[in-house]
């Protein structure tokens, strides 16, 4: 049965520095990875996906991801953060074909002015 | 082009009581799925309707039942609630069974329930 971890429950970050927040997935097949983002009060918002077609994925607003088979990660990176950033981040897995979205527990992003 | 609405947007219920959400996919999709959101958690797959059948189904107890219409909209019930399913309930639709290759949801605002 496929899972994620994701590594932080909160992560901080002041304004214009790098965010990482770490993903670690288990699947028996090849799995499609995702990264959602919740604003509070607001609906899940699709931030990139992974295919396999590209093992470095590139999302909106500045996000991406890479897919690390070895290591079993797909850590979500923005080189630069910004205050409309701060909201929770999931990282979902699921087998192709319409299987349920498997979702981690999600990580707050804070970003310090 | 409208995305995934749902209704209403937030209900209050007692214990015993019964609830009955409401999704409209979005456009062209023809796939309804629906997670349950609890409070600092992240979101659990409850069940999936396609052509107006359940396809696939969670952890999730029997008081938890739904329906498509032949629009594509979809209903959650919930029966004799408890205190425990206090949570948001998202919509997620999605196109097709097979050929969604790689499982892409759209995904409503949600309903929050609270059950006292």
């Amino acid at each position: 049965a496929q899972s994620v971890t994701q590594l932080d429950s909160h992560v901080s970050v002041s304004e214009g520095t790098p965010v990482l927040l770490r993903c670690n997935y288990s699947s028996s097949y090849s799995p499609s990875l995702f990264w959602y983002v919740q604003h509070p009060n607001k609906g899940l918002q699709l931030l990139l996906k992974y295919t396999s077609a590209a093992t470095l994925v590139k999302g909106i607003n500045g996000f991406e991801a890479e897919f690390k088979k070895s290591e079993t990660s797909f850590h979500l990176t923005k080189p630069s953060a910004h205050m409309s950033d701060a909201a929770e981040y999931f990282c979902v897995v699921s087998e192709k074909g319409n299987t349920p979205l498997v979702f981690g527990k999600g990580t707050r992003l804070s970003v310090i002015a | 082009d409208a995305g995934v609405t749902q209704s209403p947007t937030h209900l209050i219920k007692t214990r015993g009581q019964q609830v009955t959400l409401r999704c409209s996919p979005k456009s062209g999709h023809d796939t309804v799925s629906w997670y349950q959101q609890a409070l600092g958690q992240g979101p659990q797959f409850i069940f999936q309707y396609y052509e107006e059948e359940e396809r696939q189904r969670g952890n999730f107890p029997d008081r938890f039942s739904g329906h498509q219409f032949p629009n594509y909209s979809s209903e959650l019930n919930v029966n004799a609630l408890l205190l425990g399913d206090s949570a948001l309930y998202l919509c997620a639709s999605s196109f097709g069974l097979a050929g969604n290759l790689y499982n892409e949801q759209f995904f409503g605002p949600g309903t929050r329930l609270t059950v006292l």
